[in-house]
């Protein structure tokens, strides 16, 4: 059959600046999120996590924001180099969720310019 | 440690034969899972388990089955290859301890179906 492009958003910045990407969620019962970085041809790499009783958590050079009011996830990304290239996904689990209960976005694929 | 690791890295099928993916890890963690990832589609889970000897579906499991027979392994069958499996898989393990569910991936395998 015919293949299929890949489609994801996309997001370009200069290298040396913030990066922020962004993730909506529709659950509103979901209370543990996740960021994964996946680089060309490898799995994806667990980045930072956040659980639904913060609002804010910082990793080096990566800070995620979570506001629960408007179901939205950020992952800022500071001072961002060639080696942050990928798609980045976000995930969470719903409360009370089980074993299946990750469910990933689809991803957004940053972009680094010289 | 090796982490999550997946064989083979690369395959190709043909319609109706079949094949096995194999996935260990030696994080001695309970859950471990099996995804396929396909452009513009993110990560769907196509089957779980939460212990050895235990299995359960996910998202899309029809023309897949798995086995758990040891505690660090976790093996996906694809019985009758068709072109629609053509895809690249991931293996992922999760301590599964809690609500926190930080899933590892192994480096993923890349079907191709004739």
């Amino acid at each position: 059959g015919e293949s299929v492009g890949l489609h994801l958003p996309t997001l370009s910045v200069q290298e040396g600046d913030n990066s922020i990407i962004n993730c909506a969620y529709s659950n509103s019962a979901s209370d543990y999120f996740i960021w994964y970085k996946q680089e060309s041809g490898k799995g994806p790499q667990f980045i930072i996590d956040i659980r639904s009783n913060m609002d804010k958590r910082q990793g080096q050079r990566v800070t995620v924001l979570l506001n629960k009011t408007v179901k939205h996830l950020s992952l800022q990304i500071a001072a961002t180099q060639p080696g942050d290239s990928a798609v980045y996904f976000c995930a969470e689990k719903a409360s009370g969720g089980g074993a299946d209960g990750l469910t990933f976005g689809k991803g957004t694929h940053l972009i680094i310019q010289p | 440690n090796a982490g999550v690791t997946q064989t083979p890295k690369f395959r190709v099928l043909k319609t109706g034969q079949s094949m096995t993916l194999l996935c260990a890890q030696d994080m001695n963690h309970e859950y471990m899972y099996w995804y396929r990832q396909d452009p513009g589609m993110g990560l769907r889970l196509i089957h779980y388990s939460v212990g050895e000897g235990t299995t359960a579906k996910g998202e899309v499991p029809d023309g897949y089955n798995v086995s758990r027979l040891k505690k660090q392994n976790f093996l996906l069958g694809l019985e009758s290859a068709a072109p629609s499996q053509t895809s690249v898989y991931f293996c992922a393990s999760s301590s599964g301890t809690g609500w926190q569910e930080t899933q590892y991936f192994g480096p993923g395998t890349r079907l191709l179906v004739l």
